[in-house]
């Protein structure tokens, strides 16, 4: 079943623009994670929260994770044309078997020169 | 470190043939993943190893997909008979803590059945 589902689908964007992509999610996580796919490529992780965290950076990323919301949200700032690719975000339940991550459908980004 | 390799990286096979895809994961990650993505159904784990030994294959969709991992270095995935709705792009992840940790995904095997 599908776990984390990402808002928007697609979103274009400027380049220089703050992109903001957000994920819900439907049971209780370990952590959550923000993978980037570009086309015809595999996956590359981004970024890793835990449960117990409430916002993370990582140079132009910024995550944010409500657990009473069960959301989270991927920041972009100053977007580069090189950052258009899909985003995925990806749970790994808590308890046992959390090495099951669930993806996402993601969201398509087109950075525009 | 030269990340997961997969190979092929494309397929082109008949309904009915045995297909056969490679993964070499990193090298000192003891878990494994088979992924398997389409564009109706997202990207779906199918098998997880650790340490070599298959913990997980719950979503193996059928009898006719095995996998295997006779060492640390390298797994398989094969479907025997291959059918048109196997079509997909296969991925191969590692890990170093599959527990909650990060994983590393492979270039994927783009399979198409005619």
């Amino acid at each position: 079943s599908q776990q984390g589902e990402e808002d928007p689908q697609a979103l274009s964007i400027q380049e220089g623009e703050n992109a903001t992509m957000n994920c819900s999610y439907k049971t209780s996580i370990n952590n959550l994670q923000w993978y980037r796919q570009n086309s015809g490529r595999g996956l590359v992780h981004l970024i890793l929260i835990r449960s117990n965290e409430r916002e993370k950076h990582s140079g132009r990323l910024r995550v944010t994770l409500d657990t009473s919301k069960k959301s989270s949200s991927l920041l972009i700032t100053a977007s580069r044309a090189a950052d258009t690719a899909s985003y995925f975000c990806a749970t790994a339940p808590s308890g046992a078997g959390s090495y099951q991550l669930t993806f996402g459908k993601g969201t398509k980004l087109s950075v525009i020169p | 470190d030269a990340g997961v390799i997969q190979s092929p990286r494309h397929e082109v096979t008949e309904m009915g043939q045995e297909v056969t895809l490679r993964c070499k994961p990193i090298s000192g990650h003891n878990s494994l993943f088979w992924y398997r993505q389409t564009m109706m159904r997202g990207l779906e784990l199918l098998i997880y190893f650790n340490n070599n030994v298959p913990i997980d294959d719950s979503g193996m969709p059928e009898d006719r997909f095995s996998a295997k991992m006779p060492n640390a270095s390298f797994s398989t995935l094969k479907i025997q008979p291959s059918e048109p709705r196997d079509s997909a792009v296969y991925f191969c992840a590692s890990s170093l803590l599959a527990e909650r940790g990060e994983q590393f995904f492979g270039p994927g095997t783009r399979l198409t059945v005619l």
